[in-house]
């Protein structure tokens, strides 16, 4: 089993829809939660970053964590076209030797 | 601006064939990451570096060496000895190994086999 796991999709949205990814992990120790976005053929650019459970909120993007089920979430509201991309969560513990540990990558497509 | 630079954008190897890839950053970090992404697998840490003079195996050492005696580099050169390198190769950087801040990537060099 993977310590991280994530839909691969695509998913498939129209314009203004809101979107729900997920990742669910394994790692009891994960404490720092990371979503990126990637375009194709270009590095993943962070979107969103918290600490433990609980919800963060920036502008159309907010971050979701449930660590007692281990598993957390990104909404996408009033979704755009330019927001398809492959979007990957990331995590690690608080270790100062711990890894990032990144799920798959969900390939998100909006259509006009 | 301030940010990771890698180059070169797309890379050939021939057989037998020692690459170097680049990874500059300007950003004034201390710790700097090699990744490689390959489709339908996430991003596997090769090699890692806390400082300056630095620098630790990830879970793919295998086949890939690594310098850091800058700052702001941290060369990834793919040895003949990796058998599979056809791969898209990541750079990322963070304020420090140590604090939890999130990484930040470049926008990769894609390596393909001639």
């Amino acid at each position: 089993q993977k310590e991280v796991e994530q839909d691969p999709g695509p998913l498939s949205v129209p314009e203004g829809a809101i979107v729900s990814l997920n990742c669910t992990y394994s790692n009891s120790a994960f404490q720092y939660f990371m979503w990126y976005r990637q375009y194709s053929r270009k590095g993943p650019e962070l979107l969103m970053y918290t600490y433990s459970s609980g919800n963060k909120e920036d502008g159309r993007f907010t971050a979701q964590v449930d660590k007692s089920s281990k598993y957390i979430s990104l909404f996408i509201r009033d979704s755009q076209p330019s927001d398809s991309a492959t979007y990957l969560c990331a995590m690690r513990g608080w270790g100062n030797t711990d890894k990032l540990i990144f799920g798959t990558g969900t390939r998100l497509q909006v259509f006009p | 601006d301030g940010g990771i630079t890698q180059s070169p954008k797309y890379l050939f190897r021939k057989e037998g064939q020692n690459v170097t890839l680049s990874c500059e950053q300007n950003l004034n970090h201390d710790a700097m990451y090699w990744y490689r992404q390959d489709p339908g697998q996430g991003l596997r840490l090769i090699y890692y570096s806390q400082i300056v003079n630095d620098f630790q195996k990830g879970d793919i050492a295998e086949g890939y060496s690594v310098s850091r005696e800058k700052k702001e580099s941290f060369p990834l050169t793919v040895t003949s000895a990796q058998k599979n390198p056809t791969a898209f190769y990541l750079c990322a950087s963070s304020t420090d190994g140590y604090s939890n801040q999130p990484q930040h990537f470049g926008d990769g060099t894609r390596l393909s086999i001639l």
